[in-house]
């Protein structure tokens, strides 16, 4: 069992660019999660899937960000035209059936927006 | 809404103190309770948790208690160690059952 696993570590870009990270959890984990997280804040909740099905999305998140997870394995979190305030860094979560809350994070994908 | 409140950090006490971390929470129903701990450069872990009133949770050394009559889930831990220095965050799990909901996290430095 290696965890859960995320690249890039740290992406640096320009405003307008797109990016894609991905995670691949804990391999017999069928829940995995998004979240953003700013430097002196708690992680704030982007999306949550069950397999591959997306089960719920954060309505404080804009149309630019887009999350799929395929084959109910790794998944992608995708964010189009960037903005500076998109700056963060972003973290992936996976958990085992039944483990409600029981969250096993990655080390996070570090987005920096120039 | 539900929400999680934590004692703003940072937190600065000496190796072999005594440590409280306050964590008071508003909800509806009975929430789960989780305190989880992100050391400099790792990913965030589960430290401990409690699913219901009167319950404590325990982990290496640290303990909080579900206090139902004071919506509270104080982290304590009887004697600190450098390598306790982290920032922690105190987290409940309401009726939607998959979507935490985080305190703001306390950093907490010990010095030797």
């Amino acid at each position: 069992d290696t965890g859960v696993s995320q690249n890039p570590r740290h992406k640096i870009t320009k405003r307008g660019q797109n990016v894609t990270f991905r995670c691949d959890p804990i391999s017999e984990h069928n829940r995995l999660y998004w979240y953003r997280q700013t430097l002196g804040q708690g992680p704030e909740f982007l999306t949550y899937f069950q397999n591959e099905a997306q089960l719920e999305k954060s309505r404080l998140l804009s149309d630019r960000f887009s999350a799929e997870r395929p084959k109910g394995s790794f998944s992608t979190l995708e964010i189009q035209r960037t903005e500076q305030g998109d700056s963060a860094m972003y973290l992936c979560a996976s958990s085992a059936p039944g483990g409600h809350g029981e969250l096993f994070f990655g080390e996070g994908s570090r987005l920096t927006v120039l | 809404g539900d929400s999680v409140t934590q004692m703003e950090g940072p937190v600065t006490l000496s190796e072999e103190a005594f440590l409280t971390i306050n964590c008071t929470y508003t909800a509806t129903g009975y929430p789960s309770l989780f305190w989880y701990v992100q050391y400099p450069g790792e990913g965030l872990q589960l430290l401990l948790k409690a699913t219901k009133a009167d319950d404590k949770g325990s982990n290496k050394g640290f303990e909080a208690t579900y206090r139902k009559e004071t919506t509270s889930f104080h982290l304590e831990k009887g004697s600190v160690q450098v390598s306790d220095s982290a920032v922690y965050f105190c987290a409940l799990l309401g009726g939607s059952n998959y979507q935490l909901i985080w305190g703001a996290g306390t950093k907490l430095i010990i010095k030797p």
